[in-house]
């Protein structure tokens, strides 16, 4: 079975500060996929990014992007200038490759982002 | 399109209760999953569907938790005889057909007392 840790339950920066966010994970299987999401104080779950464990380079989508270490099995978020709007739960979720059908996500505890003024 | 909506969104109840929530995907996705969040914690999966069919109920806690899908669109999450320890955020979730991005709805918010 699958299993991500999130070690950092908590973290706080300044806005405009550029702050990393952990992520590990254990897994036998060779392809897979993994992803950050953000659920701000609304609860909504919000897809921030993903990286297929094919690809060498590392995703990036604007202020967000991922130091993905397969070896290590290891998959940091890095978000770049923060925003007060960035303040949320941040997940950290693996999903295995399928060919065919879908795949549940598993996820990590979370870090509690606060970005203050 | 409209996203995932699910109903209601805020459901409290008595322990030893039936509780029915309910999901409307995403137009057009073929897969449904649910997730249970329990405060401060990550979601958890629960089941998911493909079409009408329910393909893994591993997460399932136990026989008092049920789901069904029968047109392949809206899904009914059940949980019977109500406790305590059911009370949580539940997630629904959809995807096209062999769709990595899974988009959620907005949650139901069961407590039971």
């Amino acid at each position: 079975a699958q299993t991500v840790t999130q070690s950092q339950p908590e973290m706080s920066v300044q806005e405009a500060e550029t702050v990393t966010l952990s992520c590990t994970y254990d897994t036998s299987e060779n392809n897979y996929y993994l992803f950050w999401y953000k659920q701000p104080p609304s609860r909504q779950m919000i897809l921030v990014i993903r990286q297929e464990a094919y690809k060498q380079q590392n995703a990036t989508e604007n202020r967000f992007s991922v130091n993905f270490q397969k070896a290590a099995k290891s998959f940091s978020l890095k978000i770049s200038d923060s925003q007060l709007g960035d303040t949320a739960m941040y997940f950290c979720a693996f999903m295995k490759h399928q060919t065919q059908g879908a795949q549940k996500l598993v996820f990590g505890q979370g870090t509690r982002l606060t970005i203050n003024p | 399109g409209a996203g995932v909506s699910q109903s209601p969104r805020y459901k409290v109840t008595k322990r030893g209760q039936d509780v029915a929530l309910r999901c409307d995907p995403i137009s057009g996705h073929v897969s449904l999953y649910w997730y249970r969040q329990a405060l401060g914690q990550g979601p958890e999966f629960l089941t998911y569907f493909n079409y009408e069919a329910q393909q893994d109920k591993s997460g399932l806690p136990n026989d008092r938790f049920s789901a069904e899908r029968p047109e392949g669109s809206i899904s009914t999450l059940t949980i019977q005889r109500t406790e305590q320890r059911d009370s949580a955020m539940y997630r629904c979730a959809s995807s096209l057909y062999s769709g990595v991005e899974q988009y959620f709805g907005p949650g139901t918010r069961l407590t039971v007392t």
